[in-house]
């Protein structure tokens, strides 16, 4: 089945600029979508169609997608941005979601 | 704008079975399907499978087969997910999420997560 990876963690001082990474075969042939989860709540979607914004999520907040390798990219960080980022592709052959294990946001 | 409300934590004796509400509210005019994602103790997202309410055909992740039960009330908008068995290692929080036909596969809304803990 497909396999998406996430660096355990990264780490970012305020206002500089945070970039997750989530690496997956030909990852530029799918769709990637991305994920905040903060301590007890439910994940809030960020980016989707690898570079799409919902309403209501700042500007801040990025993404890209090449090669084996998508990017959520998070500008000016803030104290606020802390929390776990998970990726997700939909698996067409086999018909249901993968994420990744997710990338610990640390802001320092 | 849609919202998910699911059922409250529960406690739970190894051996028993568990089951896990969402209810839908607001706009549902769109066709859509639910999924069960499971969220162990500090650990990630892990999908178990989903039901297309107005249709009540489930699909289940290999890992949940034989364990899992997704069922859907379309009469009041709510799913259901029961998961026999239990075990200490299924202690978790269980999400349950919602997927429009017309996306490429995301998850905009979220219900806040119900606790389940399995424990003698």
């Amino acid at each position: 089945s497909y396999v998406l990876t996430q660096p355990p963690s990264v780490s970012v001082a305020p206002g500089k600029t945070a970039r997750v990474t989530c690496g997956g075969d030909k990852i530029i042939t799918k769709s990637v979508h991305w994920y905040q989860q903060k301590p007890g709540q439910a994940p809030v979607l960020v980016v989707h169609d690898d570079s799409d914004r919902p309403s209501g999520i700042p500007e801040r907040f990025s993404g890209s997608n090449s090669g084996n390798t998508a990017t959520l990219t998070i500008s000016s960080v803030e104290a606020g941005d802390e929390a776990d980022y998970y990726c997700q592709v939909w698996d067409s052959s086999r018909d249901h979601p993968v994420f990744g294990g997710g990338t610990k946001l640390t802001v320092l | 704008q849609v919202q998910l409300v699911q059922s409250g934590a529960e406690v739970k004796k190894p051996g028993s079975s568990v089951k896990v509400s969402c209810k839908a509210s607001g706009d549902t005019s769109s066709s859509y399907a639910i999924s069960w994602v499971r969220q162990a103790p500090g650990q990630g997202l892990e999908w178990m499978g989903r039901i297309i309410p107005i249709v009540g055909t489930p699909k289940y992740a290999q890992n949940f087969q034989g364990r899992v039960t997704l069922t859907a009330d379309k009469s009041t908008n709510t799913a259901y997910m029961e998961l026999s068995s239990l075990r200490s290692e299924d202690t978790g929080v269980y999400f349950c999420a919602r997927l429009l036909f017309d996306s490429s596969g995301y998850y905009l809304n979220w219900g806040q997560g119900t606790l389940v803990t399995v424990s003698s």
